[in-house]
């Protein structure tokens, strides 16, 4: 998937634990995002960064935070998990915008995260 | 508040029975309306960026339109391999980056 990797691709974890998601891309883009997918919902924004420790809220940040200290790697830290966390979270991939050139952000195949 | 609307939220054709998907959008500054392809247990697959008025691209079968209130992906003689959840997602100008996407059309293609 033009070299962006999340890890892992399945977890489950209990409430109240913190929880890690990576996201590694060998592509050297600038921006990094962190969506998570429900039923009825669609593809909601977590948090983004545009650079090396450059880091941003998205939609549903409550209850997550995001570091970044290198290019390649952008990890979604759950603090403290809860039941309404259980989701599939995609992490996606953007170089410098290209207006009118047919770009588009690049997703990963997905972490399945269940907390019970 | 960026918005997007797809329909129809399902919908089921023979091979070869053409047919449009709807994307409509409320933006305050487009910078890019985006189609993605979602298989099953896999993460969206880029198709086409949009980004004013009258545009159109093509892929194979698939030719997304946009014009100032919606996006219209037509399928022409779909195969079964087409069967797929599509994704409009739009871009503003400003404020948070990233996308705003729909909750998509889940499209199958009977043989």
């Amino acid at each position: 998937d033009a070299g962006i990797t999340q890890s892992p691709r399945h977890k489950v974890t209990e409430t109240g634990t913190p929880v890690t998601l990576r996201c590694h891309q060998t592509e050297n883009h600038r921006y990094m995002y962190w969506y998570r997918q429900d039923p009825g919902h669609g593809l909601r924004l977590i948090h983004y960064s545009y650079g090396v420790k450059d880091t941003d809220k998205g939609e549903v940040s409550d209850g997550y935070s995001v570091s970044r200290s290198k290019t390649e790697d952008f990890l979604l830290t759950l603090e403290s998990a809860t039941s309404s966390q259980t989701s599939v979270y995609f992490c996606a991939i953007s170089e410098a915008r290209k207006q009118g050139a047919n770009y588009g952000y690049t997703f990963g195949s997905g972490t399945r995260l269940t907390v019970v | 508040e960026d918005q997007v609307t797809q329909s129809p939220e399902a919908l089921r054709l023979q091979e070869g029975e053409s047919s449009s998907l709807n994307c409509s959008y409320t933006v305050s500054g487009l910078r890019g309306l985006f189609w993605y392809r979602q298989d099953p247990g896999k993460g969206p697959e880029f198709l086409f960026t949009l980004y004013s008025a009258g545009e159109e691209k093509e892929k194979e079968r698939l030719k997304a339109t946009l014009t100032k209130k919606e996006s219209f992906l037509h399928i022409t003689a779909p195969k079964p391999e087409d069967s797929a959840t599509y994704l409009c997602a739009v871009q503003a100008w400003g404020g948070a980056d990233g996308l705003t996407f729909g909750k998509g059309t889940h499209l199958i293609i009977q043989p």
